[in-house]
């Protein structure tokens, strides 16, 4: 059981527009940034998205992210195939002397 | 850029200590205000973060592995460490090292992971 919540899996067709929610606590998303990383089979996650929003250099600007309160979501306009992908958000939490959390994951589908 | 790879044995005994080492090129291990960290991934399941160390050698571990779980730094060889101690199957991974950076903006500091290696896996059994 993940501390931070979201839905196992997502799809969309090519040039959909997909959002992935990311659900948390005060202690985690409430207090601090939310960080999305995308994971292609196989391979080695990589940051997606800093700072609740911020992409770095070299990730295209059909990703998005947003914060509210104790929530997070991804946003992928212009849905590609390459974007298949599992994707994970995570926080800083503040509790037991602090330590990162991560969500579960969610599988996007492109159909 | 910085490159991390992680090395290791690749099977381990159940109550045996895990140990693996992440090697950093392509700059130094203490230059900048960074922490290393080491975070698994069981087969077809989420991302775990294990622990972190900076450079000064402070520690933060993960609550709920923080009584098995050691993490060093050898800043001579540009390398850090996992030691985790009394493993069992569950322990089965795939184990990643990443270079936790960030900003600091108005006295709070904002980070996140940045590279990572490319992973290694570790299987617990007899």
């Amino acid at each position: 059981q993940s501390v931070l919540t979201q839905p196992p899996s997502a799809s969309g067709t090519p040039g959909q527009r997909v959002t992935i929610s990311c659900s948390g606590s005060s202690s985690n998303i409430g207090s601090n940034t939310v960080n999305w990383y995308q994971q292609l089979p196989g391979t080695a996650p990589k940051l997606l998205i800093y700072s609740n929003n911020q992409r770095p250099s070299g990730v295209p600007d059909r990703f998005s992210g947003s914060k509210s309160g104790t929530s997070a979501s991804l946003a992928i306009s212009g849905l590609q195939s390459e974007d298949e992908a599992d994707y994970y958000c995570a926080a800083w939490d503040d509790s037991l002397n602090g330590h990162w959390v991560f969500g579960g994951g969610t599988k996007l589908t492109v159909l | 850029q910085v490159q991390l790879q992680e090395s290791g044995p690749g099977l381990v005994k159940p109550s045996q200590t895990l140990s693996l080492t992440c090697t950093v090129s392509g700059g130094s291990i203490s230059s900048g205000s960074y922490y290393w960290s080491w975070i698994r991934q069981p087969a077809g399941k989420g991302l775990e973060w294990i622990g972190r160390i900076y450079t000064s050698g402070s520690t933060n571990y993960n609550p709920s592995l923080k009584s098995r779980v050691t993490i060093s730094v050898d800043t001579s060889k540009n390398q850090f460490s996992l030691k985790l101690s009394s493993v069992t199957a569950a322990d089965t991974a795939v184990y990643y090292c990443a270079r936790e950076g960030g900003i600091a903006v108005a006295g709070t500091t904002y980070n996140w992971f940045d590279p990572w290696g490319q992973g290694t896996l570790v299987t617990v059994s007899s």
